[in-house]
């Protein structure tokens, strides 16, 4: 079945030092791909996003790599800070706007 | 400046009585869903709407309908909310751009059943 989950629940990283979210994914047939930021008590916010015909995008102090060869999604944040703490969810979309998001992992930045 | 909002941001309701969460959007998106986040999970699709359209997740139990009177705004009812029914609410849209485009999520609504 259609699935989208995390190798890594938790995540603690030192201010200043870049972070890794990895994300993987089964539904060879999605063609979209979303990274999600969600602080305590607020909506999931969009960070960054990625299609299927490409395997690297990068934002402000984000970059998102996509591996199709092992369905690998991944989210790097270039010198964390504290305000990047928070759960992040990958999310994949096969069409027909059905988005479905992975489990989380939850990033702790210690200053 | 809020984009997608939802009311109320907490709604405390009985056991077995019918309940509505609220959504509006200032985006003009086509696009409206709403998904369910229980603590420490991903959220979960519960149905979305395209336009008029009514999609709804296979998964969705019958004890949640949606309305969409308009593109501005949907709302959730809960016909007999039960204890497991206890979660964040999300509503969220997105606008067609060739088959993609994100999701804007509204605060959210956590609704307590007691």
């Amino acid at each position: 079945g259609e699935s989208v989950g995390l190798h890594l629940p938790t995540l603690s990283v030192q201010e200043g030092d870049n972070s890794i979210i990895n994300c993987a994914y089964s539904n060879s047939a999605s063609d979209y791909f979303i990274w999600y930021k969600q602080e305590s008590g607020k909506g999931p916010q969009f960070i960054i996003d990625i299609r299927s015909n490409m395997d690297k995008r990068q934002g402000q102090r984000v970059t998102v790599l996509l591996n199709k060869t092992v369905k690998h999604l991944s989210l790097q944040i270039a010198a964390t800070q504290p305000g990047d703490s928070a759960v992040y969810f990958c999310a994949e979309d096969t069409g027909g706007f059905k988005t479905i998001f992975g489990a989380g992992t939850r990033l702790f930045v210690k200053a | 400046d809020a984009m997608v909002i939802q009311n109320p941001r907490y709604q405390v309701t009985q056991f077995g009585k019918p309940v509505t969460l609220s959504c509006s959007q200032t985006l003009n998106h086509n696009v409206m869903y709403w998904y369910q986040q229980k603590s420490s999970q991903a959220p979960k699709l519960l149905f979305h709407y395209y336009d008029k359209d009514f999609n709804n997740e296979a998964d969705t139990p019958d004890n949640f309908q949606s309305r969409r009177p308009n593109t501005s705004f949907c709302f959730l009812d809960i016909r007999s909310p039960g204890l497991g029914d206890a979660a964040m609410y999300l509503c969220a849209t997105s606008r067609d751009q060739g088959g993609m485009g994100e999701a804007f999520f509204g605060q959210g609504t956590r609704l307590t059943v007691v």
